[in-house]
Formats: C-alpha cells, sequence, structure tokens
C-alpha cells in the first residue's frame, strides 16, 4: 500500500532562517507531488506541483522553493522565513494517469515563524 | 473571482440533523467535483467524487452537483459527532494535473 511521510511534524524557526521541509512516498512510482499551505481558519493554498523528477511548477510567488531530486521525494525550502509563512504545510501526491481527482495528503508539519 | 467559493462557516449543528455544505464554482469547463473531509490538525482526505450533474449517495452522504447553476453540495444525514471536521470541496478539469480547493467550511456537530 502507498504511504505518504512528511517531517518534522511540528517546527518553530526564528524570522531570517532557513527552511526545509521534506516528503517522501512509498509504494507508487512516478506520483504527482504537490506542496500546499494551509493558513489557520483558511483553505488550501496549492505552492508547488510536480510532475516528474526535476519539474517544479510554482503557483504563488513568494520567498519558497521546491525541488524533487528523486522520483518519490519532494523538499520545500526557504532561504528566509517570513512572519507570513506560519501556516499547516502539507504535501501530497496523486497517480499520473487518468484523471486527477483524488490526492493523498500527509500528516502535515505545522510551522510557527516567531 | 474566485474560481470555487465556499462559506467558511463555521458551522454547529445538533446531532441528527441534516447538514448542506455548499460550493458555487465559475469556470464551466470544470467536470470533476470532489469532497474531502479534515480533522482538526490532520491532512484532508477524499470523502466523495462525481463528475456528472445529479445525486450521488455513500451511506449518510450525499453529493449533489448543478452544473447548469455551477453549484455543488454535500448532505450529512442523521450527523454524528465524528462528523464534526473541515469539509472542502475541490473541483478540476479533464487533463488537468491539480485540483482547485475551496476555502472550507468548518462543521461541528453537538451531541
Amino acid at each position: 500500500s502507498q504511504t505518504i511521510h512528511q517531517w518534522p511534524a511540528t517546527l518553530v524557526q526564528p524570522v531570517g532562517s532557513p527552511l526545509s521541509l521534506e516528503c517522501t512516498v512509498e509504494g507508487t512510482s512516478n506520483p504527482n507531488l504537490y506542496w500546499y499551505r494551509q493558513a489557520a481558519g483558511r483553505g488550501l493554498q496549492l505552492l508547488f506541483y510536480s510532475v516528474g523528477i526535476g519539474q517544479i511548477s510554482s503557483e504563488v510567488p513568494q520567498n519558497l522553493s521546491a525541488s524533487r531530486p528523486q522520483d518519490r521525494q519532494f523538499i520545500l525550502s526557504s532561504k528566509k522565513l517570513l512572519l507570513s509563512d506560519s501556516g499547516f504545510y502539507l504535501c501530497a501526491w496523486s497517480v499520473t494517469a487518468g484523471i486527477t481527482y483524488e490526492q493523498y495528503f500527509g500528516p502535515g508539519t505545522r510551522l510557527t515563524v516567531t | 473571482q474566485k474560481e470555487v467559493e465556499q462559506d467558511p462557516g463555521p458551522l454547529s449543528v445538533p446531532e441528527g440533523a441534516i447538514v448542506s455544505l455548499n460550493c458555487t464554482y465559475s469556470n464551466s469547463a470544470f467536470q470533476y467535483f470532489m469532497w474531502y473531509r479534515q480533522y482538526s490538525r490532520k491532512g484532508p482526505e477524499l470523502l466523495m467524487y462525481t463528475y456528472s450533474s445529479g445525486n450521488k449517495e455513500d451511506g449518510r452522504f450525499t453529493a449533489q452537483v448543478d452544473k447548469s447553476s455551477k453549484y455543488i453540495s454535500l448532505f450529512i444525514r442523521d450527523s454524528q459527532p465524528s462528523d464534526s471536521a473541515t469539509y472542502l470541496c475541490a473541483i478540476n478539469t479533464q487533463g488537468a494535473q491539480k485540483l482547485v480547493f475551496g476555502q472550507g467550511t468548518r462543521l461541528t456537530i453537538n451531541p
């Protein structure tokens, strides 16, 4: 069966510090991968998605970046965090064949920038 | 105009009530309609999906789509405290690799 892992679960970082969040998927090959941010009481904001290794689409201009160094690994990074980067970060995957209607979400990382 | 609009609530109802959650969308090209449920501090999970106008039932849940009005609904019958969660609608077009999510409605079922 497929499993998606995210770490860390919680993170408190000062403004201006770097960020690296990692997501890995097991049990599937060549998935689509997604990074979302969910601010308190808000909906899901798509940040990046990837349809293959090294292929990254950015949805929102910001000080975040994403990379996909391996087929089932997706990394979200920042060189300098802002207060507005606080939120709940979710990684998700979906199959690439057919219609994308189901995305499988990881447990999330709760980031607080102080 | 946002592609998908969803009343963020919060919505609080007594146990056993019928709950109606709604979304509107702007682009008639959207063909696939989903409802996700998200418990507190967890990732969302797919609850139901449909691709045609009309109703689709799954136990106590009914998803309804009206493409002519660009309106989608989720009905929960005999609501239970365990249904307390945030419900997000999501839509997609054929061939698109990403979903468009609504803002989510926070629902509380009171015992």
